[in-house]
């Protein structure tokens, strides 16, 4: 089974400080990504790795940064985290896919971030 | 871009059935997945559809029109432990094979 593992369930901290959050897959996946879920909104991407050292902006990419040194890791930093960046935090994996494939991304079980 | 459309909430009685509606617009559509997400856990695949057609995974099943840009996940036989969202995503080929764009879920409860 892929196991996607996130640093932390749930996690305060307060504006202006720098945020970390960390994901680790364990199943050789080459492409990572970073949702936030929010009530009425849905999963929304933030950032999106399709291999080491490489990354594109999501939907919302504003206020965050990434870091993927090793495949099976990806980063989310909130440079000065703000109040509005209260929210759940998902990481996801996934196999590298052409089209028409039915490989899924398998997510973390989602950190809790409170800003305060 | 792509715009997904899901009820927001459903209703239904343990032992029936229920069908959840998720409707799309892309213009480069290539596959539409479901996942179930309890609360307070991780989103979870349930179905992959990219042909016209109903795929059936013992009590649940997934539909998909490309000609109406509709699909539906049905479940039968509910359970309590089918209390959950259900999130519909659909692959676009416009933004890329790699990533999926969500819709904002249906929360199902299922009452005794």
């Amino acid at each position: 089974d892929v196991k996607v593992t996130q640093s932390s369930r749930y996690l305060v901290k307060r504006t202006g400080e720098k945020v970390f959050l960390e994901c680790v897959q364990d199943m050789d996946h080459e492409n990572m990504f970073w949702y936030r879920q929010d009530p009425g909104l849905g999963l929304r991407l933030i950032y999106f790795s399709y291999d080491v050292k490489m990354k594109e902006k999501g939907d919302i990419p504003e206020g965050y940064s990434v870091s993927r040194e090793k495949k099976e890791r990806f980063s989310l930093i909130l440079e000065s985290a703000s109040t509005n960046q209260t929210s759940m935090y998902l990481c996801a994996s996934s196999l590298s896919q052409g089209g028409y494939s039915n490989q899924p991304q398998h997510f973390g079980d989602g950190t809790r971030l409170s800003i305060l | 871009g792509q715009n997904i459309d899901q009820p927001t909430e459903m209703t239904a009685t343990e032992g029936a059935i229920v069908q959840i509606n998720c409707t799309y617009q892309t213009s480069g559509f290539n596959g539409l997945f479901w996942y179930q997400q309890h609360a307070g856990e991780a989103p979870t695949f349930l179905s992959y559809n990219v042909l016209d057609g109903l795929e059936e995974k013992g009590r649940f099943s997934s539909f998909l029109s490309r000609s109406k840009g509709y699909s539906y996940l049905l479940l039968k036989e509910l359970q309590m432990k089918d209390s959950a969202s259900y999130l519909c995503a659909v692959r676009d080929r416009d933004t890329g094979f790699q990533k999926l764009v969500f819709g904002t879920g249906t929360r199902l409860l299922v009452s005794p």
